[in-house]
Formats: C-alpha cells, structure tokens, sequence
C-alpha cells in the first residue's frame, strides 16, 4: 500500500540554523500539506500546496517558513532561523483531490532546537 | 474561530469492554469529519464522514456523523490491548485543498 516517508526520522539542531524537512507524497496526490504537533499538544495546520503554490497556511507559518516542491516527488518544509519553539513532530500529509478527502499522514519528523 | 472538542481527554478500560469516544466540533463551510488512530507517530486514517447518519463500520470499530448536533461519535467494541493508542478527530472545511483542524484527542489504554 502507498504511503508518505519523511526524512529524517528526528533531526536535533542549534537555534539561529536552517533545518529542511523532506516528505514523499503519494504518488498520484496532488495536494500536500505539513502539520506540526508541539509535545503533549494539538496537532496544527502549518500549510497546504497545490500546483506548485501555497493554497492556504496558518497564523504559524510566518516568513521563517517556506515549503517547496522541487522535483516530481519530495516536498520539503525550510525554516530558515530555528528557534526553541519549533521543537515539535511535523508531519508531512498528502491527499488525492481538492476538498478535504482523507488526507494521509507519514511518520513525521522529530525536530529538537537546542 | 474554528474548535474541535474530544471527549472524554483519556479514558482507560479492560479488554472486552466497549468504549464510546466523542467529538463536537464549530467550524464555518464544514465538509467532512475524520477520525485518526495515533500510536507512536503518524495519525492513521480510520473513517471520514461527511452525511448525518450513516454509520461507517470497519471491524469492531464503527462512527456516525450528527450534523443536527455537529458531534461524532467513535465506539469500539470488544475492545484489545491492540485498541490502546490516541484517537483523534479532524474537521474538514469545503475550501479547496483546506487544512484539517484537530481536536486535543482521547487517550484510550486497554489493560488486559
């Protein structure tokens, strides 16, 4: 069965350093999104893509936030200047079509700011 | 704003027991309703509803949709240790390629 991979499994940086997260979508989706979860906390919408542009994103995704779809396949998250409160689970999701069908997570990325 | 409400936060029973979980949710241009069993990393998807009343069912697990009271319901019956995990409830809106807005989720452990 298809499934989205994340890449790296957890990640451990200094504040101030650029971190990029890289999700595999489903092969045939076309929409993809990146969730965070703060430890203990709410999983939270980060931002959504299609068609190479951003179609929604949340009050977190500010300017040190960037996502990008390089090639046919990856998607990656950027953060440009870590700061301690990035530290959470990103998960990268993927879905087929427009509405809000399932949308099917991968096994996320740890990321700890230090 | 939009708000996604688990009830009840955890809940811990014995195997065999049936567990009802719940989710009420105020969301504008709602569309669709998922739940999500999150074990030790990714939520993985289990139904997603989007008509009142009609109960989807897979196994011993099962979940029905009120829009009349913009609530859900989860129930497992019969339960296993198998069952322990976080249960999580995501609403839906009809925007295109729109965000999923979780609740806080139910903690459910099964002991043997």
């Amino acid at each position: 069965e298809p499934e989205v991979t994340q890449t790296p499994s957890h990640q451990v940086t200094q504040m101030g350093q650029e971190v990029i997260l890289r999700c595999v979508p489903i092969s045939n989706h076309l929409y993809f999104y990146w969730y965070r979860q703060i430890l203990g906390q709410k999983v939270e919408f980060l931002v959504s893509f299609y068609n190479n542009e951003i179609s929604e994103k949340s009050e977190i995704f500010d300017d040190q936030f960037s996502v990008e779809r390089p090639d046919g396949s990856n998607f990656t998250l950027k953060i440009r200047s870590t700061k301690l409160e990035d530290s959470a689970m990103y998960f990268c999701a993927s879905g087929r079509t427009a509405t809000s069908e399932t949308q099917y997570f991968g096994p996320g990325t740890r990321l700890l700011v230090l | 704003e939009d708000k996604v409400v688990q009830s009840p936060l955890s809940l811990v029973v014995h195997e065999g027991d049936t567990v009802t979980l719940n989710c009420s949710y105020e969301v504008t241009n709602f569309r669709s309703l998922l739940w999500y069993k999150q074990e030790k990393k990714a939520p993985t998807f289990l139904f997603m509803l989007t008509s009142s009343g009609i109960e989807k069912k897979s196994g011993r697990l099962s979940s029905i949709l009120d829009k009349k009271e913009l609530s859900s319901i989860l129930n497992i019956t019969a339960t296993q240790t198998g069952d322990s995990a976080i249960y999580l409830c995501a609403v839906g809106k009809e925007t295109s390629g729109s965000r999923l807005t979780f609740g806080e989720g139910t903690q459910l452990t099964v002991n043997p």
